[in-house]
Order: C-alpha cells, then sequence, then structure tokens
C-alpha cells in the first residue's frame, strides 16, 4: 500500500464548477501538506502548503487538512481553463530541512469552456 | 531570479548504457533534491544533496547516484539502464534551511530507454 493515495482520474468538469481534489495517507508523521500544479511538460509548481490541521485559503484555492482522518483536500472555486493540469498532493514530516516530500499519484483535471 | 535549469531536456538511450543528467539550482539555494516521476508510480524521490553531501535517500537501487558541486550544481548518475528508468526526472531546489523551504522545480529530463 502506497503512503500517500490520490484518484488519478482523469476529472472532467465544466468551467465555473467547483472542483474537489483529496488525497488520503497512512503516516501519522506526516505535517506538513501541499499541493502542487503541474502542466504539461513543466516541473510542478507549489500551490499552497498547510501545517497540521486546518484550512487554508489563497484567492480561489483551499485546502483542508484533517489529520485525525489523514484526508486531505484542495477546493478550487469558480474553476477556469487555465486551471487544467495534473495537481499532485505532497506531505513531509519536515519542512526544509533533510526534506523528503512523499507525493500522490497526481490527478488530472480538464475545465472545459 | 532565474529558475532551475535542467539539461538534456531530452535524452534516448539504451539498455545496458550510463547517463548522466544536471541541474541547476536557483541561485543562492544550497538543496538539491532528484525525483523520478513516471505514470505507474507516479512522483518519488530519489535523494537530496546539500552542501555537496548527500541528506537524504530514496528507495532506489545503487544504479542510481548524484553529487553535489561546490557552486551547488548537482548531477544525477544512473547505470546499467533498464528500460523501467523510462521516466521524467526532476530536480527541485530549495535553500535547504529548516522552516519555511519551498521546493522549485526544474522542467525536468525526459530519459527513454530502448
Amino acid at each position: 500500500q502506497k503512503e500517500v493515495e490520490q484518484d488519478p482520474g482523469p476529472l472532467s468538469v465544466p468551467e465555473g464548477a467547483i472542483v474537489s481534489l483529496n488525497c488520503t495517507y497512512s503516516n501519522s508523521a506526516f505535517q506538513y501538506f501541499m499541493w502542487y500544479r503541474q502542466y504539461s511538460r513543466k516541473g510542478p509548481e507549489l500551490l499552497m502548503y498547510t501545517y497540521s490541521s486546518g484550512n487554508k485559503e489563497d484567492g480561489r484555492f483551499t485546502a483542508q487538512v484533517d489529520k485525525s482522518s489523514k484526508y486531505i483536500s484542495l477546493f478550487i472555486r469558480d474553476s477556469q481553463p487555465s486551471d487544467s493540469a495534473t495537481y499532485l498532493c505532497a506531505m513531509s514530516p519536515l519542512w526544509g530541512g533533510a526534506q523528503k516530500l512523499v507525493f500522490g499519484q497526481g490527478t488530472r483535471l480538464t475545465i472545459n469552456p | 531570479k532565474a529558475g532551475v535549469t535542467q539539461t538534456p531536456r531530452y535524452l534516448i538511450k539504451t539498455r545496458g548504457q550510463q547517463v548522466t543528467l544536471s541541474c541547476s539550482p536557483i541561485s543562492g539555494h544550497r538543496s538539491v533534491s532528484w525525483y523520478q516521476q513516471t505514470p505507474g508510480q507516479g512522483l518519488q524521490f530519489l535523494f537530496e544533496y546539500f552542501s555537496e553531501t548527500q541528506r537524504n535517500k530514496g528507495n532506489f537501487p545503487g544504479r542510481f547516484s548524484g553529487r553535489q558541486f561546490s557552486n551547488s550544481r548537482s548531477e544525477m548518475n544512473v547505470s546499467t539502464l533498464e528500460l523501467g528508468d523510462s521516466a521524467l526526472y526532476l530536480c527541485a531546489s530549495s535553500s535547504g534551511n529548516v522552516g519555511q523551504d519551498t521546493q522549485y522545480f526544474g522542467p525536468g529530463t525526459r530519459l527513454t530507454v530502448l
């Protein structure tokens, strides 16, 4: 069993819809939770990070972490075609230092105009 | 500020050969991490270098090795290539300090093993 599970999709939604992306994990040592976005032929770019449980909002993006359920989510409001990409969750027991990120499989998202 | 650069961007090799990939981190960053990305396994951590020392290592065979130079540039070497080594190899740079430390990824090197 993988440490981090993420539904690879693909997920296709109409423009303007609310998108929900999720990951589950098994390692209770994870303290830092990140969402990366990866466009085709590009490297991943960090969208958001959260520490421990709670919510964090940044514009149209909201990240949620529920450590008791070992479940994290990323919500995208008012989705745009430019949001079409692969979204990867990543986790680590550390932030910085000898950091080793453990990634989910990635969910391929398409926003249809 | 220039981003992370990786060379070459594309590479085709045959089984049994060896390959060396290069990564130049963002100026001032001292940590370089390497990841392998495949459709089946996703992104998997290979190793991390900081100030020319390997600080962390993933679960890959010894055929995968790396090094870091005094200017923080890093190279990754794969010997005796196998078909399963075909992947996108990504490097990420960061300050390497504990605390607020984002990893910035390069565009990757696409390796195809025939």
